[in-house]
């Protein structure tokens, strides 16, 4: 069956640091990858869609890399704030259709320390 | 633009009762989808509809039913509410039913004793 791991439940790093999220996935061949971010009490909110024929794609601070190869996605805050502090999450359509049903990781709690 | 919103924030429901959670968007979205959050499941699909007039069954449809009343609104109905549908339920839309970011609601937090 398909299954999603985002490597860590919690990830603590120091204010300025680059801060690294990992996104593997089984039994997919999705055709794009989507990250999000979500607050406590609040609705996750859109951070970056990345195709399956692009290898990287940024965003201001961010980073997102997607390899087909290894069905993995990294995604990076670099010169991380603690304003970033939040849960991350990866998600994939379910196919290659490109349909929006998408499927969730549990996510990655990030806390930036000052 | 209020973007999507869902009614009630709250809800406290007995084992048994029924309620319809609310879920309206004014982006002119033409997808709409309902998910439940719980502690170490991360999200998941309920149901979708990816067009005015059509929905269809997610990753977890039992004991739920919804409704596309137009284009604006999608509701999520639990007709015998039970204790494990104790959950956070986000109500999320977006442009086109594929290759497209998801806009998300705020949720409703329900409890069923």
């Amino acid at each position: 069956s398909q299954k999603i791991e985002q490597n860590s439940e919690a990830l603590n790093i120091q204010e300025g640091k680059t801060a690294t999220l990992t996104c593997n996935y089984t039994n997919y061949s999705p055709a794009y990858l989507q990250w999000y971010r979500q607050d406590p009490g609040r609705g996750p909110v859109f951070l970056l869609l990345i195709r399956e024929n692009e290898k990287e794609k940024r965003k201001e601070r961010l980073k997102v890399t997607f390899d087909t190869t290894l069905k993995q996605s990294l995604f990076h805050i670099t010169a991380s704030q603690p304003a970033d502090s939040a849960t991350y999450l990866c998600a994939l359509p379910p196919d290659q259709t490109g349909a929006n049903n998408l499927f969730f990781g549990t996510g990655t709690r990030l806390t930036v320390i000052p | 633009n209020a973007g999507v919103t869902q009614t009630p924030k709250f809800q406290v429901l007995k084992t048994g009762q029924s309620m319809t959670l609310q879920c309206a968007q004014d982006m002119n979205h033409n997808s709409m989808y309902w998910y439940r959050q719980d502690p170490g499941m991360g999200l998941r699909l309920i149901y979708y509809s990816a067009s005015e007039g059509t929905t269809d069954k997610g990753e977890v449809p039992n004991g739920y039913n919804v409704s596309r009343l137009n284009k604006r609104e999608f509701s999520l109905r639990l007709e015998s509410a039970a204790p494990s549908q104790t959950s956070v339920y986000f109500c999320a839309s977006c442009r086109d039913r594929v290759v497209s970011e998801q806009y998300f609601g705020p949720g409703t937090r329900l409890t069923v004793t």
